[in-house]
């Protein structure tokens, strides 16, 4: 089955603890991204990677890390986690000559 | 810079009514257009999308949406809702492919949905 697997679901950490979301997907997509959905903002793009080893920033890149050394693969890394980064994550993935991204379910990420 | 406005961030339907959730969009170029829905607890799915043609589109779940360029918008449509349609329903536009740069979706903030029996 053709799937964005994101782990883990929900995370409670506590500000200043280095933590990394992961992202897998097995559809062979060149583009992949992460996005964060707040309350009546909608979702915002953190960063994108258009394949392996080229990343970028998206609109709300302060706060994260990301690398792609693996096309597969696209973790979010948070190096110091601070309250403001309590949000729903999103990975998503698309091919390079596609348009339809496909997302992942959701990590649901809480800053104490 | 694109920018998308979803003009409800709640609608209230009775169930079998029809109903209708609004897009407009800002761009100096062409973009390719999307309705996503979100159910509690899940990821975003993709109803429907445009990228040329029709201005028609018709999606999964009897939706369906309709592109007026000279409007720059794209609202989505149902002509008769069900209960399970309860969820956040988000707009989104892309630029067509450009071999660089940013390459996001940008989002509207998202209408909720509400079917009432």
């Amino acid at each position: 089955e053709a799937q964005v697997t994101q782990n883990p679901r929900y995370l409670i950490t506590v500000t200043g603890k280095k933590l990394t979301v992961t992202c897998s997907q097995n559809m062979n997509h060149e583009y992949m991204s992460w996005y964060r959905q707040d309350p009546g903002l909608g979702l915002r793009q953190i960063y994108y990677s258009m394949n392996v080893e080229v990343t970028d920033k998206g609109d709300v890149p302060e706060g994260y890390k990301v690398s792609r050394k693996e096309k597969r693969n696209f973790p979010l890394i948070l190096e110091s986690p601070s309250p403001n980064q309590t949000s729903l994550y999103f990975c998503a993935s698309r091919t390079g000559g596609g348009t339809e991204a496909f997302f992942g379910q959701g990590t649901r990420l809480t800053v104490v | 810079a694109q920018s998308v406005t979803q003009l409800d961030s709640q609608v209230p339907v009775f169930e079998e009514a029809p109903v209708e959730l609004r897009c407009n969009y800002s761009s100096s170029v062409s973009v390719y257009l999307f309705w996503y829905v979100q159910y509690p607890n899940q990821g975003l799915q993709l109803l429907l999308k445009y990228l040329s043609g029709s201005t028609l589109v018709k999606g999964i779940n009897g939706f369906e949406a309709e592109f007026n360029k000279s409007q720059t918008s794209f609202h989505l449509r149902k002509p008769s809702v069900h209960i399970s349609d309860t969820a956040e329903y988000f707009c989104a536009v892309r630029f067509p492919y450009s071999g660089g740069g940013a390459d996001g979706l940008t989002f509207g903030k998202g209408t909720h949905l509400i079917i009432q029996p």
